[in-house]
């Protein structure tokens, strides 16, 4: 059974760092690329980054290009997500998400989800 | 990077059929057999039920249906039940920004 547990997630000041772990279990994790969505509270979905399978291609949305870095430990099964420069607005359940497969098309496919994690980011 | 459009809302008596569009460009919806539909109940994370415009995830029930025409796709739920209800959100690759969602839609059996 596919298993992805988010954590790391709690209150932060506008301007401060936080970094998110997904811990993974049932598949082989280094053969899919995966992925961080997040909510905000009442909210639609919004895509934040993407990673290849064996770290070798990152993707990001434009609302955190420059402030947030994905990376994996393939080793461990773990996904992570350093948030730098937080503000308001990146106030959200982050979800992570594997992707269908390492194909281009596969990798905007979404198929498993973990519960999520809160991040608040206020003053 | 503007969302997907889709109802806010969509109701329909049990075992009624409903159908949720999801309007986009030719730059996501209508340019690429890319379209996903995922349900998300309250508090849960998102489930994905639809890939590749028509495909069903092993699992889901094949009262869901996906379909796309030119730049809008759509969510078929043919035989509503109370377990329905939910909240539908699309999803589409996008040549400038990758994957991009819909701005979600409540789903509601009368």
């Amino acid at each position: 059974e596919v298993q992805l547990l988010e954590s790391g997630g709690g209150l932060v000041q506008p301007g401060g760092s936080l970094r998110l772990s997904c811990a993974v279990s049932g598949f082989t994790f280094s053969n899919y690329a995966m992925n961080w969505v997040r909510q905000a509270p009442g909210k639609g979905l919004e895509w934040v980054s993407n990673i290849s399978g064996d770290s070798g291609h990152t993707y990001y949305a434009d609302s955190v290009k420059g402030r947030f870095t994905i990376s994996r430990d393939n080793s461990h099964n773990t996904l992570y997500l350093q948030m730098n420069s937080l503000r308001a607005e990146d106030t959200a359940i982050y979800y992570c998400a594997t992707s269908m497969g390492d194909l281009w098309i596969q990798l905007w496919i979404l198929p498993s989800w973990g519960q999520g994690t809160l991040v608040t980011v206020s003053s | 990077q503007s969302a997907l459009t889709q109802p806010a809302s969509v109701s329909g008596s049990p075992g009624q059929s409903i159908t949720i569009s999801c309007t986009g460009t030719s730059s996501d919806v209508g340019g690429y057999n890319s379209v996903s539909w995922y349900q998300q109940h309250p508090g849960k994370a998102p489930k994905l039920m639809i890939y590749e415009v028509s495909n069903r995830p092993s699992g889901v029930s094949n009262r869901f249906s996906g379909s796309k025409s030119g730049n809008t796709a759509s969510l078929t739920i043919s035989g509503l039940q109370a377990e329905d209800e939910a909240d539908y959100y699309c999803s589409s690759y996008r040549s400038s920004s990758l994957l991009v969602f819909g701005t979600g839609t409540k789903v509601t059996a009368l």
